[in-house]
């Protein structure tokens, strides 16, 4: 299970508190990507980065934030004004190109809310 | 944007029946398709992806059809085992547009003895 990594696995926050999630990858991609999985639904996209100090919103982007200081790690932090943060959070990264590239996932964050 | 509809959410079937999971998606422009394996607790894992110059693939039990004009496309598992349960998400992007992906909403695919 080596390529991509997140962590922690499992996280506790409070109301209030912003928190950072960890995401690595030693797959050599240039592209990377954050989703959110909530019970019994399927994966939305909250950031992805193409290149290095480069990222753009998905899907839900509000109440997240990103960066891409390296191209092997792309923190994903949930702000305070992310009102329904507690979910399982996937972290994926791929090559480039045309013609689509498959995406390698984490073994994800599960984030609870106290 | 894009928006992919997935059907059934939960699929229930005996082991070694069939299985048949479809999805239509929004964006005529998409032309890359994946399917992806989730277990319990697991990551998500490739198990077969079509682009949009075939119009079928197939892998040993797992195959998936794509009709660009209807915008569908389908998986289909035969010869079903208690292993192939898990839920199935289907995707569909841009290739050439920074490979992002858009997913169904799931199916939930259980295989029984």
């Amino acid at each position: 299970d080596g390529g991509i990594t997140q962590s922690p696995k499992y996280l506790f926050r409070k109301e209030g508190q912003n928190v950072t999630l960890s995401c690595e990858q030693n797959l050599n991609h240039d592209a990377m990507y954050w989703y959110r999985q909530d019970p019994g639904q399927g994966l939305r996209l909250i950031y992805y980065s193409q290149i290095v100090n480069d990222f753009q919103k998905g899907d839900i982007a509000e109440g997240y934030s990103v960066s891409r200081e390296k191209k092997e790690s792309f923190p994903l932090t949930v702000t305070s004004a992310q009102k329904n943060p507690t979910a399982f959070y996937l972290c994926a990264s791929s090559t480039t190109g045309s013609g689509g590239n498959e995406q390698f996932f984490g073994p994800g964050t599960r984030l609870t809310v106290l | 944007g894009e928006n992919v509809e997935q059907h059934p959410s939960t699929l229930s079937v005996q082991e070694g029946d069939s299985a048949v999971i479809k999805c239509t998606y929004s964006d005529s422009a998409s032309n890359y398709f994946p399917w992806y394996k989730q277990e319990l607790g697991k990551r998500p894992q490739l198990i077969i992806d079509i682009r949009s110059n075939v119009g079928e693939k197939k892998d040993q039990r797992i195959a998936v059809t794509l009709n660009k004009t209807a915008k569908h496309f389908s998986l289909h598992i035969t010869e079903t085992q208690p292993e192939d349960s898990a839920v199935y998400f289907c995707a569909a992007s841009r290739g050439a547009a920074g490979n992002k992906l858009t997913f169904g909403g799931g199916t939930r695919v259980l295989v029984k003895p």
